[in-house]
């Protein structure tokens, strides 16, 4: 049973242009949610998160929208580089639960 | 270099043989957690330390994984009796929320198991 679902296992943009990826989750006891970028060889590294209470963050080139009625997320990078080129990993977790959940992850390609 | 540390960064082994992961966390991180990563999955939750006491432990850790941390800093992953299917990449991560809930988490760069 996937909790956190990531469609879309790849995305290809021009550099410049907007990339957005996406995530839907099916458990409402969610109430936080991260995104996660990953290259290759490394680990996942902390990109950017929001809480339930708030329906936008920003940081930078990176927005996250969380629209909860319909239990999806969303990340926005823009400016899109070449160096956002990596696997983007949505998680999700609950209040009093220690441990993340993820999905499946999408691969994002940006043309120079 | 304070970041997670793990080691080996890759092991290969014989099917029914056993090997061991060692962690080692941001110093000053009480939480502890274990993943594994397939091919095209995400990270897949495993166990997870707080200080010495292991809280949770997946249903997907049979009972050939285990997993400790003695003192409260470093932890191990051991798998007894390989199978090919706990080929994977193990990852480490740390987290220092004092909250009801995990935070961010730091990973480590994570052991890729294979096993033949």
């Amino acid at each position: 049973d996937q909790q956190v679902k990531q469609n879309s296992p790849s995305l290809s943009v021009q550099e410049g242009r907007i990339s957005i990826l996406n995530c839907d989750y099916t458990n409402s006891m969610f109430d936080y949610f991260l995104w996660y970028k990953k290259y290759p060889a490394e680990g996942p590294t902390f990109l950017i998160s929001i809480s339930s209470i708030k329906d936008k963050n920003e940081d930078g080139r990176f927005t996250v929208f969380l629209n909860k009625s319909a239990k999806h997320l969303s990340l926005h990078i823009v400016p899109s580089q070449p160096g956002d080129s990596a696997v983007y990993f949505c998680a999700a977790s609950g209040y009093s639960s220690y441990k993340l959940i993820f999905g499946s992850g999408t691969r994002l390609l940006v043309r120079p | 270099d304070t970041g997670v540390s793990q080691d080996p960064r890759h092991k290969i082994t014989k099917r029914g043989q056993n090997v061991t992961f060692r962690c080692d966390p941001i110093s000053e991180h009480n939480r502890l957690y274990w993943y594994r990563q397939t091919l095209g999955q995400g990270p897949e939750f495993l166990t997870y330390f707080q200080n010495e006491a292991q809280l949770e432990k997946s249903r997907l850790l049979s009972d050939r994984f285990s997993a400790e941390r003695p003192k409260g800093s470093f932890s191990t992953l051991e798998i007894q009796r390989t199978e090919q299917g706990d080929s994977a990449m193990y990852l480490c991560a740390s987290s220092a929320q004092q909250g009801a809930r995990s935070g961010e988490l730091f990973f480590g760069e994570g052991s890729r198991l294979t096993v033949l």
